[in-house]
């Protein structure tokens, strides 16, 4: 298994642009999280999905940021526009339903200039 | 809502001696509890896992112990050895796999050889 895979890995952009972070899940897995990392906050969760529909935002600091997941392998978050304090590292993670623990991806780094 | 807060926030251990990392969490309802280690630049990768059910797990040099009244959860690494150097990071949830995770702020353990 290739695992979670999410793309790009590093992202940097100027700030006002919209930026589109991926992620593809292990295949089988039924729920999709995407965390944010800082030095500051730590690990914070954003949005997770069951079966490809949100079922809790509320970590999704506003409303310039947007989640999808348009079907049981493909997930995105969109930044809309992108802030320097937007800049940190963005995980997705994906997990099976009576399964134990998260499998991360490799991150996206991105930083907002 | 779940709040865990974790202890030291830097550790430095001789090679070969103990490790331990501390943890507490606020919500009661909380029954599985992950921890993961992230390397520098990598993804956080679980390492060792408990459930409320049980008061202490192993995994060869790794151990985990739970004390549910008191609220509080440790990690226990034994013979440390200069790879175990990492960001380790606990977290508290209502049930495994398919919940939100809440996670520590985490512990960067230095090995010193």
């Amino acid at each position: 298994d290739a695992g979670v895979i999410q793309s790009p890995r590093h992202e940097v952009t100027e700030m006002g642009q919209e930026v589109t972070l991926r992620c593809k899940p292990i295949s089988g897995h039924d729920y999709l999280f995407w965390y944010r990392q800082t030095m500051m906050r730590g690990l914070e969760l954003l949005i997770y999905f069951n079966n490809n529909v949100p079922i809790d935002d509320s970590g999704m600091p506003e409303d310039r940021f947007s989640a999808k997941m348009p079907n049981a392998s493909f997930s995105t978050l969109k930044i809309q526009p992108s802030e320097p304090r937007d800049s940190a590292v963005y995980f997705c993670a994906s997990s099976l339903t009576g399964g134990y623990g998260y499998t991360f991806g490799s991150g996206t780094r991105l930083t907002v200039v | 809502g779940e709040n865990v807060e974790q202890h030291p926030s830097t550790l430095s251990v001789q090679e070969g001696d103990s490790a331990v990392i501390k943890c507490t969490y606020s919500d009661s309802a909380s029954n599985y509890f992950p921890w993961y280690k992230q390397e520098l630049g990598k993804r956080p990768q679980l390492i060792i896992d408990i459930r409320s059910n049980v008061g202490e797990k192993k995994d060869q040099r790794i151990a985990v112990t739970l004390n549910k009244t008191a609220k509080h959860f440790s990690l226990h690494i034994t013979e440390t050895q200069p790879e175990d150097s990492a960001v380790y990071f606990c977290a508290a949830a209502p049930g495994p796999g398919t919940y939100k995770y809440i996670f520590g702020t985490g512990t960067r353990l230095k090995v010193l050889a």
